[in-house]
């Protein structure tokens, strides 16, 4: 069975900051990976997947994440947070060649500090 | 459009009694799912339904629950003879299909938050 692994769970950043969100997979075969945030008060949406291909996959609001097979590792990428960046954010995968269960990790509460 | 749907928000109930929470899915998405999020953890995987029918049940943690979806739309979790272990935000989602080897991006509902007390 897959499983996520998320090292960081709470991260506080100054406004302008950069952001790296670790995240690890372990699965034997090939997978989709997925990042979702959380925004408080809200439903967990959808940040950005990988399927295939490109292994730097661009999302929503300037995110971006590398998929780097060699390190079961998706990192989650920003280049200057915003304080509305506030938010718990989710590493997810999926195996391919299966339906679609996906296991989340545990999350990361990123607080941007004005 | 509208997104998905879920009552209640808040169920508070006792030890031992009976509950239901529903899942109004996004108009069209064939495929539907339920989560559990326990506090200070990701959304832990529960049932997966496409169409009618639960293609992956595996989630379930024991025979107190159960999840239908009689016409392919709207679906009920059901918990029997709840624990205080039962506590938890419950989340469905949905997406448009659901194909091997095919992720389809899942849109979340508010989650209702269920206390046993």
């Amino acid at each position: 069975a897959q499983s996520v692994s998320q090292h960081n769970h709470h991260v506080i950043l100054s406004e302008a900051a950069s952001l790296e969100l670790g995240c690890n997979y372990s699965y034997g075969g090939t997978v989709n990976l997925f990042w979702y945030v959380q925004y408080p008060g809200q439903h967990l949406q959808l940040l950005l997947k990988y399927f295939s291909g490109d292994p730097l996959v661009k999302g929503i609001k300037g995110f971006e994440a590398e998929f780097i097979k060699s390190k079961f590792s998706f990192n989650l990428r920003k280049p200057s947070v915003q304080w509305s960046d506030t938010a718990e954010y989710f590493c997810a995968v999926n195996p391919t060649g299966g339906y679609q269960k996906v296991t989340f990790g545990t999350g990361t509460k990123l607080q941007v500090i004005p | 459009g509208a997104g998905v749907s879920q009552t209640p928000s808040n169920k508070v109930t006792e030890k031992g009694k009976y509950v239901e929470l529903r899942c109004d899915p996004i108009s069209g998405h064939t495929a539907l799912y339920w989560y559990r999020q326990s506090l200070g953890q990701g959304p832990e995987f529960l049932i997966y339904f496409q169409g009618t029918g639960a293609a992956d049940d595996s989630g379930l943690p024991n025979d107190r629950f159960f999840a239908v979806r009689p016409e392919g739309s709207v679906s009920t979790l059901k918990i029997q003879r709840t624990e205080r272990g039962d506590s938890a935000v419950y989340l469905c989602a949905s997406s448009l299909a659901s194909q091997q080897g095919y992720t389809d991006t899942q849109y979340f509902g508010p989650g209702t938050r269920l206390t046993v007390l």
